[in-house]
C-alpha cells in the first residue's frame, strides 16, 4: 500500500518563529489532508489539498501531486498551535493512511 | 462539513470488561470508519462500517475483538471487548463528505487498568 513519511518528527520552536512541515508520499493520490491533533486527541482539519495551494489565516499548505509531496507552512506560531501534525492521504481506495505525525511544542 | 458526535470521551476500564463507543453524525453517510490511536502513535484503520453490511476489518484487526453496529445511515458503535491494558488508546471515528474529504469524532481516550 501507500507510504507517508513526515519529517521532522518533532520540532520545537519560540513562539512567533516561523515553520515548515513536509509530508511525502509514495504514490499518485485523489486526496491529501492535514490534520491538528490537539492536547486532548480531537483531530482538526486544517486543509483538504490534493493538489494546489491554500492558505488559512497563518497557516499555509502547497501540495505537488506530480511531486508526491505536501507542505505545511506555519508563520508566527502561538502556543496554540503545539500539539501534532497529521498528514493523510487517500489514493483512489476507500479509507485515509495516515502519516506518522510531526509534534510541534510552540513554547512561550 | 460533518459534526460528529462520539461518546464516552473517555473512561478507565477493568480488564476483561469491555466498552461500546457511540458515534453519531448529523447528516446520512454511506460509510463510517473506526480507528485506533495508540499512545505516541498515529492513526491505525480498525474498519469500516457500512449500512446494512458487516463491516470490512483491517488486517490484525478481528470482529471477536472490535463489533461493530451500524443500524442507520448517521450512527456506528464500536465494542472493545475483553479488555487488556494493550487496549488503552484513543479510539476515534470518521466519516467522509462527497468530496471525500475526512471528518472525526473528538475521540474516546481509553484506559484499561
Amino acid at each position: 500500500g501507500i507510504q507517508v513519511e513526515q519529517s521532522p518528527p518533532d520540532l520545537i520552536l519560540q513562539e512567533g518563529a516561523n515553520s515548515t512541515l513536509r509530508c511525502n508520499f509514495s504514490d499518485s493520490v485523489n486526496n491529501l489532508q492535514w490534520f491538528h491533533q490537539n492536547p486532548w486527541g480531537q483531530l482538526i482539519n486544517l486543509f483538504y489539498i490534493p493538489s494546489g495551494t491554500k492558505q488559512n489565516g497563518r497557516l499555509s499548505a502547497t501540495t505537488v501531486a506530480t511531486e508526491r509531496y505536501s507542505l505545511l507552512y506555519i508563520s508566527s506560531s502561538q502556543t496554540t498551535d503545539s500539539g501534532v501534525y497529521f498528514c493523510a492521504v487517500d489514493n483512489y481506495g476507500q479509507n485515509f493512511v495516515f502519516g506518522p505525525g510531526t509534534r510541534l511544542s510552540v513554547l512561550p | 462539513s460533518a459534526v460528529i458526535s462520539q461518546k464516552p470521551s473517555r473512561d478507565i476500564c477493568q480488564r476483561g470488561t469491555s466498552l461500546t463507543i457511540q458515534c453519531q453524525v448529523d447528516s446520512q453517510v454511506t460509510m463510517m470508519f473506526w480507528y485506533r490511536q495508540q499512545p505516541g502513535q498515529s492513526l491505525t484503520l480498525i474498519a469500516t462500517a457500512n449500512q446494512g453490511s458487516e463491516a470490512t476489518y483491517e488486517s490484525g484487526f478481528v470482529i471477536d475483538k472490535f463489533p461493530i453496529s451500524r443500524p442507520n445511515l448517521t450512527f456506528s458503535t464500536l465494542t472493545v471487548s475483553n479488555m487488556s491494558p494493550e487496549d488503552s488508546s484513543i479510539y476515534l471515528c470518521s466519516v467522509e463528505d462527497r468530496a471525500t474529504q475526512a471528518f472525526f469524532g473528538q475521540g474516546t481516550r481509553l484506559t484499561v487498568v
